[in-house]
């Protein structure tokens, strides 16, 4: 079974501060995904990485960035969290039989 | 564009019924499609893939598709208010980077 795990499950943060969600995978999967979903907007792409150390943009990647160091980590930062970043983040990796991607149990995340 | 529709309902059916939930895609090439289950509050989970013309069973579960018609559908049989969730269609389309194109989910309620 494909394990995707996210730091926190809740977390609460302020306005301005730098907030850290990791991403930890136990599939050796090569290419994992950061969202955001919000209600009525369905799943928006962050970033995604398909190797150590390559990043690609997705759809929304204004206000954060992301690091990925080693393959199994695949770390989100905010670098200064506004509230408008209020939102269920969501990692995945992308692999295994079948080919698709697999999801982690999202981070709730709210900016005060 | 590369784009995958669902309609957002929601769509409400007594318990037993069966649950028809539709998605269509942009991208004629695309080879692989996937349904996935999303309760309230959790991580989308993988339920279904299809990868040919017709239809494919698992359970009370089955997915069809059709691709000249660009149209890919779930249908749950026996419908329990377990069944309640959000349902997400995804399409990997042809080229690019190993990523799922997700539709915004369409919101079964099954009711007793």
């Amino acid at each position: 079974d494909v394990k995707v795990t996210q730091s926190s499950r809740y977390l609460v943060k302020r306005t301005g501060e730098k907030v850290f969600l990791e991403c930890v995978q136990d599939m050796d999967h090569e290419n994992m995904f950061w969202y955001r979903q919000d209600p009525g907007l369905g799943l928006r792409l962050i970033y995604f990485s398909y190797d150590v150390k390559m990043k690609e943009k997705g759809d929304i990647p204004e206000g954060y960035s992301v690091s990925r160091e080693k393959k199994e980590r695949f770390s989100l930062i905010l670098e200064s969290a506004s509230t408008n970043q209020t939102s269920m983040y969501l990692c995945a990796t992308r692999g295994g039989r079948p080919d698709t991607q697999y999801f982690g149990p999202g981070t709730r995340l709210t900016v005060l | 564009q590369k784009e995958v529709e669902q309609n957002s309902g929601p769509l409400s059916v007594p318990e037993g019924a069966i649950a028809s939930l539709n998605c269509t895609y942009s991208d004629r090439g695309s080879q692989s499609f996937f349904w996935y289950r999303q309760y309230s509050g959790k991580s989308p989970e993988l339920i279904m893939f299809i990868y040919s013309n017709g239809d494919k069973e698992d359970g009370r579960f089955t997915a069809q598709l059709n691709k000249a018609s660009q149209y890919v559908s779930l249908l749950i049989r026996d419908s329990q208010p377990s069944d309640s969730a959000t349902y997400l269609c995804a399409v990997n389309f042809s080229g690019g980077y190993n990523k799922l194109i997700f539709g915004a989910g369409t919101r079964l309620a099954v009711h007793p």
